[in-house]
């Protein structure tokens, strides 16, 4: 069985700090791993696209880790701010052609 | 910005009622995916479309439930008798020919409701 996990499921983080959260994935048959993120009464929206073993990508404050030999992606943010309250997806593409998502964590940020 | 697009937004039906939700993908797309999420759980795959069939489908995507791509622009779901657990936020997405990492463009959703 394919299984995404992602934690925490909820994190409050304060304005200005920084946060980081994790995606557990099948080591096994990799192909892509993708970040969302997913704000309220939206779609959600690409963030990063992975594929090498020790991809590492940045966007603005947001960067992501990858290592497919043992299965996990970190997502962090850096110096949070309101806008980046959302729901985020992590999404595993396996060689099959399979997506599974995970739950997703919420973040919510706190003035 | 090319956008997938979605309707209705919301719709409320009853038990046992047929129900249609319309998607266009962005237009130089050829993959195209139905996922739905009923509140408070994980965002579930139901279908893959590629060439004009369905390339793959989940359990969840039984006998009541169909796809077409009737013109080469929509792509629908068809629930043929939608029952109280139908209740989700479908999402309807499309890749491109960057197909092989798979980075989906998602519609905003249409939300049934069924009573």
């Amino acid at each position: 069985i394919l299984n995404v996990e992602q934690s925490p499921q909820s994190l409050h983080v304060q304005e200005g700090d920084s946060t980081n959260f994790t995606c557990s994935f099948p080591s096994s048959n990799f192909y892509a791993l993708h970040w969302y993120r997913w704000e309220t009464a939206k779609s959600p929206e690409a963030l990063f696209v992975m594929t090498l073993n020790g991809d590492e990508k940045k966007k603005g404050r947001i960067s992501a880790t990858l290592n497919t030999k043992e299965g996990y992606s970190y997502l962090y943010i850096k110096g949070s701010q309101p806008e980046d309250s959302a729901t985020y997806l992590c999404a595993f593409k396996n060689r099959d052609d399979k997506i599974i998502f995970g739950k997703g964590t919420r973040l919510h940020i706190l003035p | 910005e090319p956008e997938v697009t979605q309707t209705p937004s919301h719709q409320v039906t009853q038990m046992g009622q047929e129900v249609i939700l319309r998607c266009v993908p962005i237009s130089n797309h050829l993959y195209f995916y139905w996922y739905r999420q009923i509140l408070g759980q994980k965002v579930e795959f139901l279908v893959s479309f590629y060439n004009n069939e369905i390339s793959e489908k989940s359990e969840i995507f039984d006998d009541q439930f169909s796809v077409e791509r009737p013109d080469g622009s929509n792509f629908t779901l068809k629930i043929r008798s939608t029952k109280l657990e139908d209740s989700a936020m479908y999402f309807c997405a499309s890749t491109g020919l960057a197909a092989n990492t798979g980075e989906l463009f998602f519609g905003e959703g249409s939300r049934l409701t069924v009573l």
